[in-house]
């Protein structure tokens, strides 16, 4: 099975500052796809970004942006212009289409938001 | 509206009981997953179906079975409740190849 490892459990920034969250990932596939999805305390999850593995440019939404880096399998999280509202559990998960398409999740970052 | 409805919302159950979670999608999705979110081990693949018929196993498949008799509906059931099944339950769905998964509200179930 693959592995999705988010190596930092609790991270905090400052209103307004940037943060970037980590994710890597062990795969001997090259056709895969690998999300982040942002949970916040009403339980929802909520998917903030998506990439594609054959793509080379970094996924974009508005203030979250990725940087994709397949040959070191690290898919890392950047929230500019941090708003109250980005404090929530981060996942990054991975599917693979072959694997009987199933998702495979790192443990979540906690991110505070401080005013 | 459109998505994942799962119910119940939270259960408290007796060691030993039998319990079903239920799973209801109205998007037409081939596949459908369970997953379980326990602090510090994120979300654990149960099990899952990618298409009506059949069925797979996750990291986490024992003590837990499922069906999926038809495209809407994938039951979660516990045979015999173990306090360690305490956990938040979120089934989910996906069309296939790549796409995003589609989450239900969670069921928050306590083993005693």
């Amino acid at each position: 099975a693959q592995t999705v490892t988010q190596s930092q459990p609790e991270m905090s920034v400052q209103e307004a500052e940037t943060v970037t969250l980590s994710c890597t990932y062990d795969t001997s596939e090259s056709d895969y796809y690998l999300f982040w999805y942002k949970q916040p305390p009403s339980r929802q999850m909520i998917l903030v970004i998506r990439q594609e593995a054959y793509k080379q440019q970094n996924a974009t939404e508005n203030r979250f942006s990725v940087n994709f880096q397949k040959a070191a399998k690290s898919f890392s999280l950047k929230i500019s212009d941090s708003q109250l509202g980005d404090a929530a559990m981060y996942f990054c998960a991975y599917r693979s289409p072959n694997t009987g398409n199933q998702f495979y999740f790192g443990t979540g970052t906690s991110l505070t938001v401080i005013p | 509206i459109a998505g994942i409805t799962q119910a119940p919302t939270s259960q408290i159950l007796a060691a030993g009981r039998r319990m079903t979670l239920r799973c209801t999608q109205d998007m037409r999705h081939n596949a459908m997953y369970w997953y379980r979110q326990d602090l510090g081990l994120g979300l654990r693949l149960i099990h899952y179906s990618n298409t009506a018929g059949t069925t797979g196993k996750g990291e986490v498949p024992d003590g837990y079975s499922v069906s999926r008799a038809n495209t809407d509906d994938f039951p979660l059931t516990l045979a015999s409740a173990v306090p360690s099944q305490t956990s938040v339950y979120f089934c989910a769905s996906s069309v296939q190849r790549g796409e995003k998964l589609f989450f239900g509200s969670g069921t928050q179930l306590s083993v005693l």
